[in-house]
């Protein structure tokens, strides 16, 4: 098993850019979750899904964050436009609905810098 | 590697010597507790857990104690060894929240050689 895998491992743009950011789950899990992580806030839940369709977004900071699944093997968040301060390391983890008491399993993360 | 946080607390122990490593919670409610430890350029990992209705459970050269009373949680890691070095972060799931991980901080554990 590959685990969950996220791409691109890292990005730089320039504010007022799109970014997308892409997630592959394991397969056979039913929940997809995107993870930010900064120095300041720690890991913070953006939004999450079941079974393809999105159960809790209110983790999302704006507007300009935007999370689709359109089928189970994949994921993207995408932020338009990005700013300086959307620069974090973004993960995606995934579970399945009898494992979820067994923790989620993270990819390695989207490092993005917005300059 | 990933930024984890130049304002994270920080336990420094020598290799060979046991570590412990807190957390506090605030949900009386959680009913179900996961240590993660974070390596540099890596996601969390899941390292061991435990339910509401326990006080300690052990695995392998580590041991998670559970303090309902005062909403307390620990690692222990026995013998630390250098590749223990890592963010460690304690998460809790609230059986009626859904099934969403609320991670806590996180404590930067460094082990001297």
């Amino acid at each position: 098993d590959a685990g969950v895998i996220q791409s691109p491992r890292h990005e730089v743009t320039e504010m007022g850019q799109e970014v997308t950011l892409r997630c592959k789950p394991i397969s056979g899990h039913d929940y997809l979750f995107w993870y930010r992580q900064t120095m300041m806030r720690g890991l913070e839940l953006l939004i999450y899904f079941n079974n393809n369709v999105p159960i809790d977004d209110s983790g999302m900071p704006e507007d300009r964050f935007s999370a689709k699944m359109p089928n189970a093997s994949f994921s993207t968040l995408k932020i338009q436009p990005s700013e300086p301060r959307d620069s974090a390391v973004y993960f995606c983890a995934s579970s399945s609905f009898s494992l979820v008491k067994l923790g989620y399993t993270f990819g390695s993360g989207t490092r993005l810098t917005v300059v | 590697g990933e930024s984890v946080g130049l304002h994270l607390p920080t336990l420094s122990v020598q290799e060979g010597d046991n570590s412990i490593i807190n957390c506090a919670y605030s949900n009386s409610a959680s009913d179900y507790f996961i240590w993660y430890k974070q390596e540099s350029g890596k996601g969390p990992q899941f390292i061991i857990d435990i339910r509401s209705n326990m006080d300690k459970r052990q695995g392998q050269r580590v041991t998670v104690l559970l303090n309902k009373t005062v909403k307390h949680l620990s690692l222990q890691i026995a013998a630390t060894q250098p590749g223990d070095s890592a963010v460690y972060f304690c998460a809790e799931i609230e059986n009626n929240a859904g099934n969403m991980l609320t991670f806590g901080g996180g404590t930067r554990l460094m082990v001297k050689p």
